[in-house]
Order: C-alpha cells, then structure tokens, then sequence
C-alpha cells in the first residue's frame, strides 16, 4: 500500500469547514484513497473513499486531485464531536482479506 | 452502518493469566476479522488476519503462541492474551469486513495487566 503523509496537528472553530490535506503521491492506479477517524478510545470510524472522482456523503466530502498524488478531506461544519484522529489511507480496492495500514493521522481539535 | 461489538470492553488482569476477547460482527457475517494493538498515543497495529474456518495470518513480530486467535463462525473471532505481562496491557481492537464491503471496527478492549 501507498505510503501517506498528514499534518500532525490542526484546528479548526466550531461552524467552520475542517479541511485536512493527505499526500499520497506514490498511489498507484488501482489503489482507492479511505479515510477513517477515531474518537478518544474509540475504535476507527469509517468516513468516506473514493478512486478519482470527488465524493459526498452525510459525513463530508473527498477532493483528490487531478494527478491522484493528494487529497482533502472536507467536514463541512465542523463539531466538537469532530474532534478526533483522522486516519488517510491508501489501498487496492476493496475485497476479503485487505487490511488497512494505520498511519500516524492527524489530530484535529474543535475549538468552541 | 454495519456494527461490530467487542466484549468485555475492559478487563484487568494478573500477571500470567490469560484473558480472552471477543468480537462479534452483530448483523453482517463477515468473511474476515482483524485483530489491531493501539498503545498510548500511538496509531493502530495490525496483529492478525483471520478468515472463517482456517488459520489467522499474524504480522511479522506477533507471537502466534501467545495471541491465540480463533474465528469458529462467521460473526465471532476471539483473541486469547495467554501469560500476560505488565507490557502487553494496551486497546486491542477488532474489524471485521464481508466480501466486497468496507471494514467496520469494533469499539475496543482495554487491557491493564497488573
């Protein structure tokens, strides 16, 4: 699996969009970009993925660039309840037996 | 979406037991669970993968003697701590996943070996 890089730390005020980059420029063609959070002792929360095309779903949006080297994850209106770790990872596509590779994440603090 | 349990969520134990963990997908059958070690302020580490019916597959550095891993149904996996030690007190969590679908994560065990 592609290596990713985030920042480790960023935050954000409560109402506004929380933009987090990841950098992915070795993906390959086939390897699909996820993105997971976890909450203070919590297990991982799956958000959204895509392959190359932008996506939305109730939780946020994925931008990822033209070249597929990096991408943003989106929360809109950002929470406390936000407040987490949040994982990027790339991977094949999804089938029985794929495990994820967990990378240092970014921190996000929501600040009231 | 899908939901995984973990059970017991916490347990404390004395050196040189052994303690075990379950993991239950709730309304999927899943193909395939993982079984991840998260220490304090570090990312998750996979330990195993184990697929229904057959052997898990541990991570180079795990000690398949000592994480005994099980997976007799298609909604339940256990990891078996056996002769814990004050060092391997840590979160262990579980994921489970069906064929072609994403991977959903239990909500974790703390272990405290004392």
């Amino acid at each position: 699996d592609a290596k990713t890089t985030q920042p480790p730390s960023m935050d954000c005020a409560e109402g506004r969009a929380a933009n987090l980059p990841c950098n992915h420029s070795t993906i390959s063609g086939n390897e699909y970009v996820y993105w997971y959070r976890q909450i203070h002792s919590q297990g991982p929360q799956y958000i959204i993925h895509g392959l190359k095309n932008n996506e939305t779903n109730e939780m946020a949006s994925l931008i990822i660039t033209e070249d597929r080297k990096s991408s943003t994850l989106i929360l809109p209106h950002a929470t406390l309840r936000d407040t987490a770790v949040y994982y990027c990872i790339v991977r094949v596509a999804q089938s029985s037996g794929d495990k994820l590779t967990f990378g240092t994440g970014t921190r996000l603090a929501v600040r009231p | 979406g899908a939901v995984v349990s973990q059970h017991p969520s916490r347990v404390i134990c004395k050196s040189g037991t052994s303690v075990k963990i379950e993991c239950r997908s709730l309304d999927f059958q899943a193909t395939t669970m993982f079984w991840y070690r998260q220490f304090p302020k570090q990312s998750l580490m996979l330990m195993a993968t184990s697929n229904e019916g057959s052997k898990a597959t541990y991570e180079q550095g795990v000690e398949k003697d000592k994480f005994l891993i099980n997976h007799a149904s298609l909604t339940l996996s256990t990891l078996t701590v056996t002769s814990a030690h004050p060092e391997d007190s840590s979160f262990y969590i579980c994921s489970a996943t069906a064929r072609g679908n994403e991977q959903y994560f239990g909500p974790g065990t703390r272990l405290t070996v004392t």
